[in-house]
């Protein structure tokens, strides 16, 4: 057990809809990062944030965004979905980013498309 | 454009020898260096990290050797044990680990008994 906590473990909606990823860092932990794991892409880095403000930017679509709370939770939303968003969607945290921390992961959220 | 490779989908090791897993990079920017296993319906595990300043990190059974001037890293397991089957990915990241993780595209290790 990691202690970063995702939520749901699985998603399954259509084309078009709005959907709401949510994370839980481990105790302590000020950063947390999103990915994307897609058979085609592997894991891919989205967005970083750090005690509340973004920090990072990947290859986030503008159909997405993310945003951490004063509790340090985040949530991945992800909005006009598509077939190809179809997808694991992991969570990572760690404490200080200047430190060699390692990130650890979360069990990730399946998300299919219909 | 792949920044870190891992040209082996595949790895098949007996129990007691010695896997050997690869992953290139070509980044000369990277830094900091981790080794994650993850199994199926699980998050990816940290095992082990190499900072590019060093050549060779050790954690029990698990050894990361750096070769920065070939741009080439590997993890040694020693011995290999049947609960070690699992997909190994190799990261890399500028800076240190707080910063963006680049993943290679994994490696599958079956360890037989």
């Amino acid at each position: 057990d990691s202690g970063v906590t995702q939520t749901p473990k699985h998603l399954i909606t259509a084309t078009g809809q709005r959907v709401t990823l949510r994370c839980s860092p481990r105790s302590g932990d000020l950063s947390v990062y999103w990915y994307q794991q897609s058979l085609d892409q592997g894991l891919q880095f989205l967005i970083q944030y750090y005690n509340g403000e973004e920090r990072a930017k990947g290859n986030i679509l503008e159909r997405f965004s993310a945003q951490q709370f004063p509790d340090l939770h985040s949530e991945l939303n992800l909005s006009s979905l598509e077939l190809g968003d179809s997808a694991l969607y992991f969570c990572a945290s760690s404490g200080t980013p200047e430190r060699d921390q390692p990130q650890h992961f979360g069990d990730g959220t399946r998300l299919s498309i219909l | 454009d792949q920044q870190v490779k891992q040209n082996s989908p595949s790895l098949s090791v007996q129990e007691g020898r010695i896997s050997i897993l690869n992953c290139d990079y070509t980044n000369s920017m990277f830094d900091y260096f981790l080794w994650y296993k993850k199994y199926p319906a699980e998050g990816p595990t940290f095992l082990i990290s190499i900072s590019s300043i060093k050549d060779k990190n050790e954690d029990g059974r698990f050894t990361v050797f750096l070769n920065k001037s070939a741009k080439h890293l590997s993890l040694h397991i020693v011995p290999s044990q049947p609960g070690d089957s699992a997909v190994y990915f190799c990261a890399a990241s500028e800076g240190n680990a707080g910063n963006m993780l680049t993943f290679g595209g994994g490696t599958r290790l079956m360890v037989k008994p």
